[in-house]
């Protein structure tokens, strides 16, 4: 299969709450990102973890990254209304420049 | 950052007919473009890769007679979507990186296609 998977598909919660996404991916990787995309609209880039790192965080993003287990986290703390939107994480794998997609998770964040 | 535009934003045609796409980088030269496509509730499927002054590179089950691709500068790239039917109907985005190597790429607005 080209993409990885994310989990959960689909995500509900409340203003204020944390919300974790998960992503999987099979081949051996360059760096790792995660982009946010509205609905219709283009996609946002919010975060990229180089293979060698372990963890990164940008204002409420935290990403984790675990080259073993081939799989990746994504946490955004204190949710808002406004974080509603479908999350991708994509691989720059080894040797190719193109992304691969993950399944994406959407999340709804009710406030 | 880093800019990229896409134009027609939204097109709807008739069955049979070609539709083109551009794919500009703004602000940055981009020796390489990638096109992607995206089904409804889907995610992003690489359709190919754009290379300035040289051959395009598809996957696997693209039809490259279907789906001419262009990179005629380093700063444009164009999707011609050729006799368009409706399964072409679909959501394409591009995007392109300024730099050599592994780095995040900047993505263009998409343009929806709708094929009657």
């Amino acid at each position: 299969s080209q993409q990885g998977e994310e989990d959960p598909q689909a995500l509900s919660i409340q203003e204020g709450e944390n919300a974790t996404m998960n992503c999987s991916y099979k081949t051996s990787i360059n760096n790792l990102q995660w982009y946010r995309q509205n609905s219709g609209r283009g996609l946002v880039h919010l975060i990229l973890i180089r293979s060698n790192e372990r963890e990164k965080h940008s204002g409420r993003l935290r990403v984790t990254l675990d080259t073993s287990k081939k799989s990746s986290s994504l946490l955004i703390t204190a949710s808002r209304a406004a974080d509603t939107a479908s999350y991708f994480c994509a691989t720059a794998n080894t040797g190719r420049r193109a992304l691969t997609f993950g399944s994406g998770t959407r999340l709804q964040v009710q406030p | 950052g880093a800019v990229v535009s896409q134009h027609p934003s939204r097109v709807i045609c008739k069955s049979g007919t070609s539709v083109k796409i551009e794919c500009r980088s703004l602000d940055f030269q981009a020796t390489t473009m990638f096109w992607y496509r995206q089904f409804p509730k889907k995610s992003l499927m690489l359709m190919a890769t754009s290379n300035e002054g040289s051959k395009a590179t598809y996957e696997q089950g693209v039809e490259k007679d279907k789906f001419l691709i262009n990179h005629a500068s380093l700063t444009l790239s164009t999707l011609t979507v050729t006799s368009a039917h409706p399964e072409d109907s679909s959501f394409y985005i591009c995007s392109a990186t300024p730099l050599a190597g592994y780095n995040e790429q900047f993505f263009g607005p998409g343009t929806r296609l709708t094929v009657l």
